[in-house]
Protein backbone atom coordinates (compact mmCIF):
# COMPACT_ATOMS: atom_id res chain seq x y z
CA UNK A 1 0.00 0.00 0.00
CA UNK A 2 1.27 3.32 -0.88
CA UNK A 3 1.97 6.00 2.05
CA UNK A 4 3.04 9.33 2.19
CA UNK A 5 4.87 11.46 4.86
CA UNK A 6 5.44 14.76 4.93
CA UNK A 7 8.08 15.47 8.01
CA UNK A 8 7.59 18.74 9.38
CA UNK A 9 3.72 19.54 10.89
CA UNK A 10 4.48 23.40 11.38
CA UNK A 11 6.75 25.84 9.39
CA UNK A 12 6.91 29.42 10.01
CA UNK A 13 8.12 32.00 7.32
CA UNK A 14 8.31 35.14 6.32
CA UNK A 15 6.43 36.68 3.91
CA UNK A 16 8.61 37.42 0.85
CA UNK A 17 11.05 34.57 2.01
CA UNK A 18 10.86 31.50 -0.25
CA UNK A 19 9.32 28.26 1.23
CA UNK A 20 9.99 24.35 0.58
CA UNK A 21 7.15 21.86 1.94
CA UNK A 22 8.67 18.08 2.21
CA UNK A 23 6.94 15.29 0.72
CA UNK A 24 8.60 11.40 0.73
CA UNK A 25 5.92 9.14 -0.63
CA UNK A 26 5.99 4.94 -0.03
CA UNK A 27 5.05 3.05 -3.41
CA UNK A 28 6.27 0.36 -5.97
CA UNK A 29 5.29 1.66 -9.10
CA UNK A 30 4.88 5.25 -10.70
CA UNK A 31 2.81 6.94 -8.34
CA UNK A 32 0.59 10.19 -9.26
CA UNK A 33 1.35 13.04 -6.69
CA UNK A 34 -0.89 15.87 -5.68
CA UNK A 35 -0.46 19.18 -3.45
CA UNK A 36 -3.41 20.51 -1.85
CA UNK A 37 -3.82 23.51 0.07
CA UNK A 38 -6.41 24.28 2.67
CA UNK A 39 -7.39 27.58 4.01
CA UNK A 40 -8.74 28.50 7.08
CA UNK A 41 -12.16 27.22 7.02
CA UNK A 42 -12.16 26.39 3.44
CA UNK A 43 -11.61 23.02 1.21
CA UNK A 44 -8.59 21.38 -0.14
CA UNK A 45 -7.45 23.23 -3.74
CA UNK A 46 -5.73 21.36 -5.84
CA UNK A 47 -1.97 23.27 -6.65
CA UNK A 48 -0.25 21.40 -8.96
CA UNK A 49 -0.23 17.40 -9.80
CA UNK A 50 2.52 14.98 -11.22
CA UNK A 51 1.73 12.05 -13.60
CA UNK A 52 4.82 11.87 -16.25
CA UNK A 53 7.01 13.46 -18.37
CA UNK A 54 9.02 16.75 -16.93
CA UNK A 55 9.66 16.07 -13.15
CA UNK A 56 9.23 19.76 -12.27
CA UNK A 57 5.78 20.53 -12.41
CA UNK A 58 4.08 24.64 -12.14
CA UNK A 59 1.28 25.18 -10.32
CA UNK A 60 -1.23 27.74 -9.28
CA UNK A 61 -0.55 30.72 -7.21
CA UNK A 62 3.40 30.72 -7.86
CA UNK A 63 4.04 26.92 -6.86
CA UNK A 64 5.74 24.46 -8.40
CA UNK A 65 7.13 20.57 -7.20
CA UNK A 66 9.96 18.50 -8.23
CA UNK A 67 9.32 14.62 -8.49
CA UNK A 68 12.92 12.96 -7.81
CA UNK A 69 12.26 9.04 -8.09
CA UNK A 70 15.63 8.19 -6.56
CA UNK A 71 14.62 10.18 -3.18
CA UNK A 72 10.40 9.01 -3.68
CA UNK A 73 9.86 13.20 -2.82
CA UNK A 74 7.89 15.59 -4.77
CA UNK A 75 8.48 18.66 -2.65
CA UNK A 76 7.04 21.81 -2.91
CA UNK A 77 8.22 25.28 -3.45
CA UNK A 78 7.69 28.78 -3.72
CA UNK A 79 10.29 31.59 -4.34
CA UNK A 80 8.09 34.65 -2.54
CA UNK A 81 6.01 33.73 -0.11
CA UNK A 82 2.63 35.81 0.39
CA UNK A 83 0.63 36.67 3.50
CA UNK A 84 -1.98 34.42 1.26
CA UNK A 85 -0.07 31.75 1.04
CA UNK A 86 -0.85 31.06 5.35
CA UNK A 87 -2.73 27.89 4.97
CA UNK A 88 -2.05 23.73 5.37
CA UNK A 89 -0.87 22.01 2.69
CA UNK A 90 -1.35 18.25 1.89
CA UNK A 91 0.71 16.23 -0.18
CA UNK A 92 -1.25 12.90 -1.67
CA UNK A 93 -0.81 10.19 -3.88
CA UNK A 94 -2.67 8.19 -6.46
CA UNK A 95 -2.42 5.00 -7.72
CA UNK A 96 -3.53 2.54 -10.44
CA UNK A 97 -3.57 -0.48 -8.36
CA UNK A 98 -5.40 1.61 -5.43
CA UNK A 99 -8.25 2.59 -7.12
CA UNK A 100 -9.52 6.52 -7.33
CA UNK A 101 -9.27 6.79 -3.71
CA UNK A 102 -6.42 9.00 -2.29
CA UNK A 103 -4.07 8.59 0.62
CA UNK A 104 -2.82 12.33 2.34
CA UNK A 105 0.25 13.04 4.06
CA UNK A 106 -0.55 14.62 7.44
CA UNK A 107 -0.23 17.99 6.46
CA UNK A 108 2.24 21.27 6.96
CA UNK A 109 0.86 24.04 8.39
CA UNK A 110 2.54 27.28 7.11
CA UNK A 111 2.73 30.40 8.95
CA UNK A 112 3.96 33.61 7.60
CA UNK A 113 5.60 36.48 9.93
CA UNK A 114 4.75 40.01 8.69
CA UNK B 1 -19.34 27.52 -12.16
CA UNK B 2 -20.72 25.89 -8.66
CA UNK B 3 -18.52 24.14 -6.93
CA UNK B 4 -18.78 21.44 -4.70
CA UNK B 5 -21.52 22.10 -1.69
CA UNK B 6 -21.83 20.45 1.53
CA UNK B 7 -24.67 20.64 4.41
CA UNK B 8 -24.50 21.55 7.11
CA UNK B 9 -21.52 22.71 7.55
CA UNK B 10 -21.52 22.22 11.16
CA UNK B 11 -23.18 19.85 13.03
CA UNK B 12 -23.16 18.78 16.97
CA UNK B 13 -24.84 15.84 17.88
CA UNK B 14 -25.23 13.59 21.24
CA UNK B 15 -22.87 10.64 21.19
CA UNK B 16 -26.12 7.62 20.29
CA UNK B 17 -27.74 9.04 17.62
CA UNK B 18 -28.03 8.88 13.95
CA UNK B 19 -26.40 11.92 11.60
CA UNK B 20 -26.41 12.50 8.16
CA UNK B 21 -24.44 14.49 5.56
CA UNK B 22 -25.08 15.85 2.46
CA UNK B 23 -22.83 16.64 -0.96
CA UNK B 24 -24.25 18.20 -3.51
CA UNK B 25 -21.15 17.22 -6.64
CA UNK B 26 -20.34 19.76 -9.19
CA UNK B 27 -23.02 19.34 -12.44
CA UNK B 28 -22.36 16.56 -14.54
CA UNK B 29 -19.32 14.89 -12.07
CA UNK B 30 -19.60 11.59 -11.97
CA UNK B 31 -17.20 10.03 -9.39
CA UNK B 32 -17.90 11.01 -6.02
CA UNK B 33 -15.77 11.01 -2.63
CA UNK B 34 -16.17 11.04 0.79
CA UNK B 35 -12.86 11.59 3.07
CA UNK B 36 -12.85 12.56 6.74
CA UNK B 37 -10.30 14.90 8.19
CA UNK B 38 -9.77 14.06 12.06
CA UNK B 39 -7.06 15.14 14.77
CA UNK B 40 -4.06 12.22 14.75
CA UNK B 41 -5.97 10.61 11.61
CA UNK B 42 -5.32 12.97 8.93
CA UNK B 43 -7.13 12.69 5.89
CA UNK B 44 -8.51 9.11 5.27
CA UNK B 45 -10.37 7.41 2.62
CA UNK B 46 -13.81 6.60 3.10
CA UNK B 47 -16.02 5.61 0.14
CA UNK B 48 -15.99 6.12 -3.55
CA UNK B 49 -18.77 6.22 -6.27
CA UNK B 50 -18.55 5.94 -9.98
CA UNK B 51 -22.02 6.07 -11.87
CA UNK B 52 -23.80 2.99 -11.69
CA UNK B 53 -21.22 0.95 -10.29
CA UNK B 54 -20.72 -0.93 -7.39
CA UNK B 55 -19.07 1.87 -4.73
CA UNK B 56 -15.62 1.30 -3.19
CA UNK B 57 -16.35 1.47 0.47
CA UNK B 58 -12.95 0.19 1.53
CA UNK B 59 -12.59 2.91 3.35
CA UNK B 60 -15.28 2.99 5.91
CA UNK B 61 -14.36 2.56 9.60
CA UNK B 62 -17.10 0.45 10.57
CA UNK B 63 -20.55 -0.79 9.93
CA UNK B 64 -22.45 2.02 11.60
CA UNK B 65 -21.01 3.92 8.52
CA UNK B 66 -22.89 3.96 5.13
CA UNK B 67 -23.63 6.05 2.09
CA UNK B 68 -26.01 6.31 -0.86
CA UNK B 69 -25.54 8.17 -4.09
CA UNK B 70 -28.77 9.15 -5.36
CA UNK B 71 -29.79 9.41 -9.04
CA UNK B 72 -26.15 9.71 -9.62
CA UNK B 73 -25.59 12.80 -8.10
CA UNK B 74 -26.16 13.74 -4.12
CA UNK B 75 -24.87 11.28 -1.65
CA UNK B 76 -25.41 11.39 1.84
CA UNK B 77 -23.26 10.13 4.45
CA UNK B 78 -25.01 8.25 7.41
CA UNK B 79 -23.15 7.26 10.90
CA UNK B 80 -25.56 5.52 13.38
CA UNK B 81 -25.22 5.37 16.85
CA UNK B 82 -22.73 7.92 16.75
CA UNK B 83 -19.17 7.95 19.26
CA UNK B 84 -17.12 10.68 20.11
CA UNK B 85 -14.21 9.14 17.67
CA UNK B 86 -16.70 10.36 14.80
CA UNK B 87 -15.93 13.77 15.66
CA UNK B 88 -14.06 14.85 12.93
CA UNK B 89 -14.24 17.05 9.32
CA UNK B 90 -16.23 15.06 6.29
CA UNK B 91 -14.74 16.36 3.31
CA UNK B 92 -16.86 15.46 -0.69
CA UNK B 93 -15.44 15.55 -3.98
CA UNK B 94 -16.01 14.75 -7.26
CA UNK B 95 -14.77 14.26 -10.52
CA UNK B 96 -15.51 14.33 -13.91
CA UNK B 97 -14.83 10.54 -13.71
CA UNK B 98 -13.84 9.96 -17.36
CA UNK B 99 -10.11 9.63 -16.60
CA UNK B 100 -9.98 7.28 -12.89
CA UNK B 101 -7.64 7.90 -10.34
CA UNK B 102 -6.02 10.67 -12.72
CA UNK B 103 -8.35 13.04 -12.18
CA UNK B 104 -8.19 16.30 -10.11
CA UNK B 105 -10.96 16.09 -7.13
CA UNK B 106 -12.50 18.87 -6.26
CA UNK B 107 -13.32 19.44 -2.95
CA UNK B 108 -16.34 20.81 -0.95
CA UNK B 109 -15.78 22.99 2.12
CA UNK B 110 -16.53 19.72 4.63
CA UNK B 111 -18.93 19.20 7.45
CA UNK B 112 -17.50 19.72 11.00
CA UNK B 113 -19.03 17.37 13.33
CA UNK B 114 -18.75 16.91 16.98
CA UNK B 115 -20.20 14.54 18.91
CA UNK B 116 -20.85 14.90 22.36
Amino acid sequence: AQSVTQPDIHITVSEGASLELRCNYSYGATPYLFWYVQSPGQGLQLLLKYFSGDTLVQGIKGFEAEFKRSQSSFNLRKPSVHWSDAAEYFCAVGAKAAGNKLTFGGGTRVLVKP
Amino acid sequence: GAGVSQSPSNKVTEKGKDVELRCDPISGHTALYWYRQSLGQGLEFLIYFQGNSAPDKSGLPSDRFSAERTGGSVSTLTIQRTQQEDSAVYLCASSPGTSGFQETQYFGPGTRLLVL
